[in-house]
């Protein structure tokens, strides 16, 4: 079955700085890969997704990045805000009718200082 | 609100009981999952329901049954309570290619 791996665990930085997240998986067949993040006492809310037919994708200050040859996808935040701070997940799926069937990454605590 | 509302919130009981969680969804999806969170916030797949039928079903102990009598609901029964189902249940829907919602979870404690 797939595999994600999630890198950092924690990741501290400044009001302002840039956060980087990256993530890693096994099955060759995922083509949907989703960032989720998610607040104390609260369920996971997606903050962006891409699909393995694009390479990059951005929405304002969030961009995923996505190597299908190397398995590898990444999630940047610039300007980053005390308020963007939260636990993320990376996630992938194979599609089809298993868009919804994700392996989740261990997650990455942020905390951004003021 | 359009979401997808889980109750209870917060469940507390005794190893050996039976409880059931309840999930409804007002999004209009076909589709819904319930995911479990451990303690080092691990999330893992349990159930998948499309239109009431079950199609995706990972390796979770018998104690654990869902059920969907509608495509806008979808409960979770847990048998025989042990200290280890101890976790963060999260309902979360979705339709066709779109993204999975998730409601804000149940956590159970079994003591």
């Amino acid at each position: 079955g797939e595999n994600v791996e999630q890198h950092p665990s924690t990741l501290s930085v400044q009001e302002g700085d840039s956060a980087v997240i990256k993530c890693t998986y096994s099955d060759s067949a995922s083509n949907y890969f989703p960032w989720y993040k998610q607040e104390l006492g609260k369920g996971p809310q997606l903050i962006i997704d891409i699909r393995s037919n694009v390479g990059e994708k951005k929405d304002q200050r969030i961009a995923v990045t996505l190597n299908k040859t190397a398995k590898h996808f990444s999630l940047h935040i610039t300007e980053t805000q005390p308020e963007d701070s939260a636990v993320y997940f990376c996630a992938a799926a194979a599609g089809g009718t298993s868009y919804g069937k994700l392996t989740f990454g261990q997650g990455t605590i942020l905390t951004v200082h003021p | 609100d359009t979401a997808v509302s889980q109750t209870p919130k917060y469940l507390v009981t005794q190893m050996g009981n039976d409880k059931s969680i309840k999930c409804e969804q007002n999004l209009g999806h076909d589709t819904m999952y319930w995911y479990k969170q451990d303690s080092k916030k691990f999330l893992k797949i349990m159930f998948s329901y499309n239109n009431k039928e079950l199609i995706i079903n990972e390796t979770v102990p018998n104690r654990f049954s869902p059920k969907s009598p509608d495509k806008a609901h979808l409960n979770l029964h847990i048998n025989s309570l042990e200290l280890g189902d101890s976790a963060v249940y999260f309902c979360a829907s979705s339709h066709g290619a779109s993204p999975l919602h998730f409601g804000n979870g149940t956590r159970l404690t079994v003591t």
